[in-house]
């Protein structure tokens, strides 16, 4: 069974612009989460979709959106790119909603903003 | 603020030497996981946790839930390169819907 793919793995961006990750998760997992990475605030999570729905958010501001499509397939907005967006984006499937179920991650996108 | 902290930050230790990493809070968790994660990679989830007391062994690692479950441990019995890596804990509050990470041991395990 194929993991929990991220595309692009690499991106280089310059302040004020905007950025779409894509996250797949593994096949059949209905449930992705999005965290952030920094070397400072560690992993940090951004937000959960199941079945196309945010369930849960957490404390990061309205610049950062995503969307979750029937196909389960996700994707992460980051508008007015901010020096302090650099960081590692992780995407994590699961096969249930909540808290409690194992995730899986994927290997990241690493963005850097110039 | 981090609701998990994790110490020590940084450990880097020779092969066959045994080591504890410890994941304090002062928040109840419903359940606390561990992970380990290597460079370039996502995190890979090594065990939960869910009852008060709560001891599970995997090969050399040791995990232990507190009694109280504020905190967490996780102990490695002679030590081997391939442990190296970034060991996170992650709870689940008992109130609330997302898990929170800890700060993170970096351990290295020098040949």
């Amino acid at each position: 069974k194929a993991g929990v793919t991220q595309t692009p793995r690499y991106l280089i961006k310059t302040r004020g612009q905007q950025v779409t990750l894509s996250c797949s998760p593994i096949s059949g997992h209905r449930s992705v989460s999005w965290y952030q990475q920094t070397p400072g605030q560690g992993l940090q999570f951004l937000f959960e979709y199941f079945s196309e729905t945010q369930r849960n958010k957490g404390n990061f501001p309205g610049r950062f959106s995503g969307r979750q499509f029937s196909n389960s397939r996700s994707e992460m907005n980051v508008s007015t790119l901010e020096l302090g967006d650099s960081a590692l984006y992780l995407c994590a499937s699961s096969s249930l909603a909540g808290v409690g179920y194992e995730q899986f991650f994927g290997p990241g996108t690493r963005l850097t903003v110039l | 603020t981090q609701l998990l902290e994790q110490s020590p930050q940084f450990l880097s230790i020779q092969e066959g030497e045994n080591l504890t990493v410890y994941c304090n809070s002062s928040s109840v968790f419903s359940s606390l996981q561990w992970y380990r994660q290597e460079p370039g990679e996502g995190p890979v989830l090594l065990v939960t946790v869910v009852t008060g007391g709560e001891v599970k062994k995997l090969k050399r690692l040791t995990f232990q839930f507190g009694d109280a479950r504020k905190d967490s441990s996780l102990h490695i019995t002679a030590a081997q390169p391939g442990d190296t890596g970034l060991y996170l804990c992650a709870g689940a509050p008992r109130t609330g819907n997302q898990f929170y990470f800890g700060t993170g041991t970096s351990l290295t395990v020098i040949p």
